[in-house]
């Protein structure tokens, strides 16, 4: 099991561009978070979905749209990226409705010039 | 509005001493908490957590005290080692968010434990 990945792990962006990150999960898991941690901000929620072909907006959807086409794959796109969206960014998944232990991806870096 | 805070940005101790982190909250619906840690270039990982049923949970050297009266959680690690230096964040759910599983996030606390 590589639980959950993340592609790619670092990107460059110029201000405009557009870029997609992926996650995948092979844990069969129903729920997908989308995060973004800056400093001394912690963790926001960028996205979330509670399963295949729905998603919702969670703190910071400003700039971000969302994509869960398949079970296993949560997409995050930035339109048009600017330098605000420079961040760390951090996919995670939990089984289905539970309260409880969420399982990260290893994150992407994202600069955005 | 920030509803869970770590106030302490930092924090550095000895190995073999205790550490002590901190987390409070400003959400009385809230009544599950956890804690992450997280290694640099690596995602969170869970660590521990309490249910607002109990005041305390233990997991070999590491216990989660909860106060509700005061809002107030801490992680204490004892003994420290030096591969316990990361990022900790606390992290809390209300009853409501049993159908979405989402969680809110404190700052997080960097802890250095020297050797």
């Amino acid at each position: 099991n590589a639980g959950v990945t993340q592609t790619p792990k670092f990107r460059v962006l110029k201000t405009g561009q557009s870029m997609t990150l992926l996650c995948a999960q092979d844990m069969n898991h129903e729920y997908m978070y989308w995060y973004r941690q800056d400093p001394g901000m912690g963790l926001r929620l960028i996205h979330y979905s509670v399963g295949e072909g729905t998603t919702a907006k969670g703190e910071v959807p400003d700039g971000y749209n969302v994509s869960r086409l398949k079970k296993q794959n949560f997409l995050l796109g930035l339109e048009s990226a600017a330098p605000s969206q420079t961040s760390v960014y951090f996919c995670a998944s939990i089984p289905g409705a539970q309260r409880g232990t969420q399982y990260f991806g290893p994150g992407t870096r994202l600069l955005v010039l | 509005d920030q509803q869970v805070k770590q106030n302490s940005p930092s924090l550095s101790v000895q190995e073999g001493r205790i550490s002590i982190l901190n987390c409070d909250y400003t959400n009385s619906m809230f009544d599950y908490f956890l804690w992450y840690k997280k290694y640099p270039a690596e995602g969170p990982t869970f660590l521990i957590s309490i249910s607002s049923i109990k005041d305390k949970n233990e997991d070999g050297r590491f216990t989660v005290f909860l106060n509700k009266s005061a809002k107030h959680l801490s992680l204490h690690i004892v003994p420290s080692q030096p591969g316990d230096s990361a990022v900790y964040f606390c992290a809390a759910s209300d009853r409501g968010s049993s159908n979405t599983g989402k969680l809110i996030f404190g700052q997080g606390t960097t802890l250095q434990v020297k050797p």
